[in-house]
């Protein structure tokens, strides 16, 4: 089975940095996704992490440590338009992709 | 490319009647999910799909609910009777099925049973 946590809800400033967390427990991992869904629309595609490391886009990155079962998500200069939740998925060998339960990121200005 | 494409986009019924719900996956994608997102429960799997074949219904809620899948460019995710706790929005994603090959949503069916 599978077990994907995440912080329910964070806050941060306009300009600033924050990091998201998702931890998780699968059988067989195959790879760990990353997700943005504003408010009244579908979710999109972040990033994917299969290696230990960062990878970084842009104003986002993201890391893994497999051995952990630990993931997150850094945003930089973040703008108001991040505002939105962010959600990880670990899909298994099976490719059941379960989703986390998503973090509810708000900027302030 | 189109996207995944779904329809309705808003489906508003009352409770006992059928509701069906469409999805078109992208072209060459051959995993099909489909799944259910409320604020109390966030985004649930439903049941996915590869090269046409149901193959984890487990997260289907009773037998109410149905899935098919009669070929690779077509699914319906059907409900009935349909029920007031079935309002939610119900997303289809489809992917090629390899290891770094993302989801892609449909823009949703935002359902209400009155």
């Amino acid at each position: 089975g599978q077990n994907i946590d995440q912080p329910t809800e964070m806050t941060a400033t306009e300009g600033a940095i924050v990091q998201i967390n998702c931890t998780y427990q699968t059988s067989g991992f195959n790879g760990l996704f990353w997700y943005q869904q504003h408010a009244g629309e579908a979710p999109t595609f972040l990033s994917y992490n299969v290696l230990d490391g960062l990878e970084e886009k842009g104003r986002f990155s993201s890391f893994l440590s497999r051995s952990k079962g630990y993931s997150y998500l850094l945003l930089k200069e973040l703008q108001m338009k991040d505002s939105a939740s962010y959600l990880c998925a670990a899909p298994t060998y099976g490719q059941n992709f379960v989703f986390g339960p998503g973090t509810r990121l708000s900027v302030l200005p | 490319d189109a996207g995944v494409i779904q329809s309705p986009r808003h489906e508003v019924t009352e409770m006992g009647q059928e509701v069906t719900l469409r999805c078109k996956p992208i072209s060459g994608h051959n995993s099909l999910f489909w799944y259910r997102q409320t604020m109390m429960r966030g985004l649930e799997l439903l049941i996915y799909f590869n090269n046409n074949v149901p193959i984890d219904d487990s997260g289907m809620p009773e037998d109410r609910f149905s899935a098919k899948m009669p070929n690779a460019s077509f699914s319906t995710l059907k409900i009935q009777p349909s029920e007031p706790r079935d309002s939610a929005v119900y997303f289809c994603a489809s992917r090629y099925d390899a290891g770094n090959s993302p989801l892609h949503f449909g823009n949703g069916t935002r359902l209400t049973v009155t």
